[in-house]
């Protein structure tokens, strides 16, 4: 257990279909980010929120819609997805987004299925 | 443009040392990091370099040049559970977090 609970694991959904994936944290940290994995790529930084407001969004398409109730939870609404969207999505927490020696802790991701 | 490159996979044996290499161009330089990622866990924070030189921590060091915007992680006395993904990133001028596509690293008995 990081701190950081991505909730669910695994999701295959129609590409018609809503849903949502969910971030919570327990670290007490301010920032919260949401980032896509796809296999033998880097990692894409979708969306950063610090202090509750969005602060960065990374030309995501709008099918991708970000939430962040308060510091400690975080979710990604997701609709009418294509199938290359397929790909683990990682969220992370950190102390603060721009400070040099700031270390993100990562839950284990949830693994999206598009069909 | 802006660019990490470590190899895509490497192979070593249990009980050996092995040396994964990480390259970047970045516009500017705040820090380098490296991640340990387990397959179907969340990437884990192994070491922080911003100056020049080599951290040790336990089995694994980590070392950096920023002339030659050149990093390596050292790990020694390689045990089953290293296998893993080995992620470099890099903060740029702006804060930002540049990612490597990650080093799958395979231990063999």
């Amino acid at each position: 257990e990081t701190g950081v609970t991505q909730t669910p694991r695994h999701l295959v959904m129609g590409m018609t279909n809503k849903k949502s994936l969910k971030c919570e944290q327990h670290l007490g940290h301010n920032a919260m980010y949401w980032y896509k994995q796809s296999a033998k790529k880097p990692l894409e930084l979708m969306f950063v929120y610090s202090l509750e407001e969005r602060v960065e969004n990374n030309s995501v398409p709008s099918r991708f819609s970000p939430e962040c109730p308060n510091s400690s939870h975080l979710f990604l609404h997701l609709h009418t997805l294509q199938p290359e969207d397929s790909a683990l999505y990682l969220c992370a927490s950190s102390t603060g987004p721009s400070s040099g020696a700031n270390v993100l802790t990562f839950g284990a991701g949830s693994r999206l299925t598009v069909l | 443009g802006q660019n990490i490159d470590q190899p895509t996979e490497m192979t070593a044996t249990e009980g050996a040392i092995v040396q994964i290499n990480c390259t970047y161009q970045t516009s500017g330089f705040n820090g380098l990091f490296w991640y340990q990622q387990h397959a179907g866990e969340a990437p884990t924070f192994l070491s922080y370099n911003v100056l020049d030189g080599l951290e040790e921590k336990g089995r694994f060091s980590s070392f950096l040049s920023r002339s030659k915007g050149y990093s390596y992680l050292l790990l020694k006395e390689l045990q089953m559970k290293d296998s893993a993904s080995y992620l470099c990133a890099v903060k740029d001028s702006n804060y930002q977090l540049i990612w490597g596509a990650g080093t799958k690293l395979i231990i063999k008995p």
